[in-house]
């Protein structure tokens, strides 16, 4: 499985953007890059996915590199309620026609006021 | 549309025995993975089940163990109870195997004594 690398840990000030970056050099042509967040206390969210365009939803936006060897979640006005473990997840669509969610360590995301 | 949720969300039970843990996914969907987490090794996958059958499995002993019904609620079993078992067990759903986003329950937390 295509492995992704992440800071164990991130701070941030509150009502300021967050980028959370992720590397995964050895990305296959057919790996969507998800991310999933885990609030103190509760299990992961969805957050965003994208296989090679930039992506925004509700939550966050994902910016992916020309080259997909890299991507960054950003949050755009982070708030106290954004502090969380954010995992960078690679699935392979083509092959992984099922619901197994290799989660990596994350990075911890600090919310300072 | 309630969210899923598991029962019971709290558990203490002694080593050596058995523990039967129960989740009931998001109205509509069929798929139901469980994850097992421990602050050492983060979120494991464990199973994934689809139409009443284990679709897959993750590296985890026998003692370990699965089912579906009709109704996609999902169980999952641990005999044999060790120490090591102590950890924060989540369910996930999604619509359909493959979907891009899964929900998560709260878990249940099991002590084993």
């Amino acid at each position: 499985d295509a492995k992704t690398t992440q800071p164990n840990s991130m701070e941030s000030n509150e009502e300021e953007p967050v980028h959370l970056p992720c590397n995964h050099s050895t990305i296959s042509g057919t790996d969507y890059i998800h991310w999933y967040r885990q609030l103190p206390s509760q299990g992961p969210e969805y957050v965003i996915h994208g296989l090679t365009s930039n992506v925004n939803n509700r939550m966050a936006s994902l910016a992916i590199a020309e080259d997909r060897k890299s991507s960054t979640l950003i949050l755009h006005r982070a708030t106290l309620r954004d502090a969380a473990v954010y995992y960078c997840i690679l699935r392979d669509r083509m092959t992984d026609r099922d619901d197994k969610i290799i989660f990596g360590k994350g990075t911890r995301l600090h919310i300072l006021p | 549309k309630a969210g899923v949720t598991q029962t019971p969300r709290y558990l203490i039970k002694t080593r050596g025995q058995q523990v039967t843990l129960s989740c009931s996914p998001i109205s509509g969907h069929r798929s139901v993975s469980w994850y097992q987490q421990t602050p050492g090794q983060g979120l494991q996958f464990l199973f994934e089940y689809f139409s009443e059958t284990q679709r897959n499995k993750g590296n985890f002993p026998g003692r370990f163990s699965g089912r579906q019904f009709s109704n996609s609620r999902s169980e999952m079993n641990v005999s044999t109870l060790e120490l090591g078992d102590s950890a924060l067990y989540l369910c996930a759903s999604s619509g359909d195997r493959g979907s891009y986003e899964q929900y998560f329950g709260p878990g249940t937390r099991l002590t084993v004594t």
